[in-house]
């Protein structure tokens, strides 16, 4: 069975502190793994992808994620917090390209105190 | 990156009135797109995937025949709601699939989401 989990449904972290938000899947095939943000009422922005070409991916606005086939995880990860950070995260998985359903993580909730 | 629009962006409506919700992909064809919905402070919900020129797909416990999808051309699918009432207020969004050839013969699947529409039925 294929699944996502967040394992943090809302983080705080303080201004120009680094950003953690972690993701686990579960997947019987190869996966393409997503980070997007959601910023209130506004729809879903694609931070970056896993496509298989090298294990730490870089994406928009000074984030990256790391893909761990051992551990079966996909963090995301910032090294500085901006206020504008502050939003709603899902990490995405794709258990098969082109064939299976696309599987949300439940989110997580990342506070940027000033 | 690919755009996908939603319109319109917010709607309001009497209880029993129909809604219809447009999503367009920008600058390529999507040959799938799928519809959403999220509640407050929660993920997204998939209700069905929107095929062009086919029938769409929907998930268990999403009536048909209430979400009515259109998937008439390569850039665009509708979503009307029939008969809105109060339950169905919710943001809902659309999104395109994109299927890319990458490096070493392999592909990734991308979708890329609209705005969202946000339904409001009094």
């Amino acid at each position: 069975a294929q699944s996502v989990t967040q394992l943090d449904s809302h983080v705080s972290v303080s201004e120009g502190t680094p950003v953690l938000l972690r993701c686990n899947y579960s997947s019987s095939y190869s996966p393409s793994l997503f980070w997007y943000v959601q910023h209130p009422n506004k729809g879903l922005q694609l931070l970056l992808k896993y496509t298989s070409a090298a294990t730490l991916v870089k994406g928009i606005n000074g984030f990256e994620a790391e893909f761990k086939k051992s551990e079966t995880s996909f963090h995301l990860t910032k090294p500085s917090a901006h206020m504008s950070d502050a939003a709603e995260y899902f990490c995405v998985v794709t258990p098969y390209t082109g064939g299976f359903k696309t599987i949300f993580g439940a989110g997580t909730r990342l506070f940027v105190k000033a | 990156g690919a755009v996908v629009s939603q319109h319109p962006s917010r709607v309001i409506c009497k209880s029993g009135t129909s809604v219809k919700i447009e999503c367009r992909s920008l600058d390529f064809q999507a040959t799938t797109m799928f519809w959403y919905r999220q509640f407050p402070k929660k993920s997204l919900m998939l209700m069905a995937t929107s095929n062009e020129g086919s029938k769409a797909t929907y998930e268990q416990g999403v009536e048909k025949d209430k979400f009515l999808i259109n998937h008439a051309s390569l850039t665009l699918s509708t979503l009307t709601v029939t008969s809105a009432h109060p339950e169905d207020s919710s943001f809902y969004i659309c999104s395109a699939r994109v299927l890319a050839s990458g490096s070493g013969g392999t592909s990734t699947d991308t979708q890329y989401f609209g705005p969202g529409t946000r339904l409001t039925v009094l």
